[in-house]
């Protein structure tokens, strides 16, 4: 089946520290994946994706793992702030045909404790 | 702002009513897709139009209709409300080319009393 799922549904960290958020998916044919932000009362924001011929990717402060032998997918959060308190959702994206389709996962809630 | 306008934000409505939710998409994009999101729940998609048409279908309930005009602009049509409906509604749009990263709008809360 067709399914991305999350390991942790809420992460509590301390200001200051990294944050992991993983997701896991099942689809052998996603040929890229994205993490979303949505903060309270708003819209799910891009953050970072990834394409399947890569294993990690940087951005400023975040930095996406891929390991497609376990269909393993992380995000990862340096030197987490309040900001970042939110709610991190996974995606991942399957071209079908003239297509593109994109499966969500979850979400995971993260708290940052001042 | 990610440039994608809907309206209203917030709606209350009785069950049996119908209501109409609009998305403005980002100037260029041709796609535009609804998503449902209730309480403890993810994204659920519900449908996606490309340049007017239908392109995609998701967990739409045959109670919902959407459609996109000619200017690009699209409607989520609900009718039948049943208490369950009362959910954020999201619209987003992407653009014709590129990777597929969508950008959303805020939302339109629909509380159905």
């Amino acid at each position: 089946g067709e399914s991305v799922g999350l390991h942790l549904p809420t992460l509590s960290v301390q200001e200051g520290d990294n944050s992991i958020i993983n997701c896991a998916y099942s689809n052998s044919a996603s040929d890229y994946f994205i993490w979303y932000k949505q903060e309270s009362g708003k819209g799910p924001q891009f953050i970072i994706d990834i394409r399947s011929n890569m294993d990690k990717r940087q951005g400023q402060r975040v930095t996406v793992l891929l390991n497609k032998t376990v269909k393993h997918l992380s995000l990862q959060i340096a030197a987490t702030q309040p900001g970042d308190s939110a709610v991190y959702f996974c995606a991942e994206n399957i071209n079908a045909g003239n297509n593109r389709k994109l499966i969500w996962g979850l979400g995971t809630s993260l708290a940052v404790n001042p | 702002d990610s440039g994608v306008t809907q309206t209203p934000k917030h709606l209350i409505t009785a069950t049996g009513q119908r209501v109409t939710l609009r998305c403005s998409p980002r100037s260029g994009d041709l796609s535009v897709y609804w998503y449902q999101q209730s309480l403890d729940q993810g994204l659920q998609f519900l449908i996606q139009y490309y340049n007017g048409e239908e392109r995609a279908k998701g967990n739409i309930l045959e109670r919902f209709s959407a459609q996109q005009f000619p200017d690009l602009h699209s409607e989520l049509n609900l009718s039948s409300l049943e208490l369950g409906d009362s959910a954020l509604y999201f619209c987003a749009s992407s653009p014709p080319v590129g990777t597929g990263e969508l950008f959303f709008g805020e939302g339109s809360r629909l509380t159905v009393l």
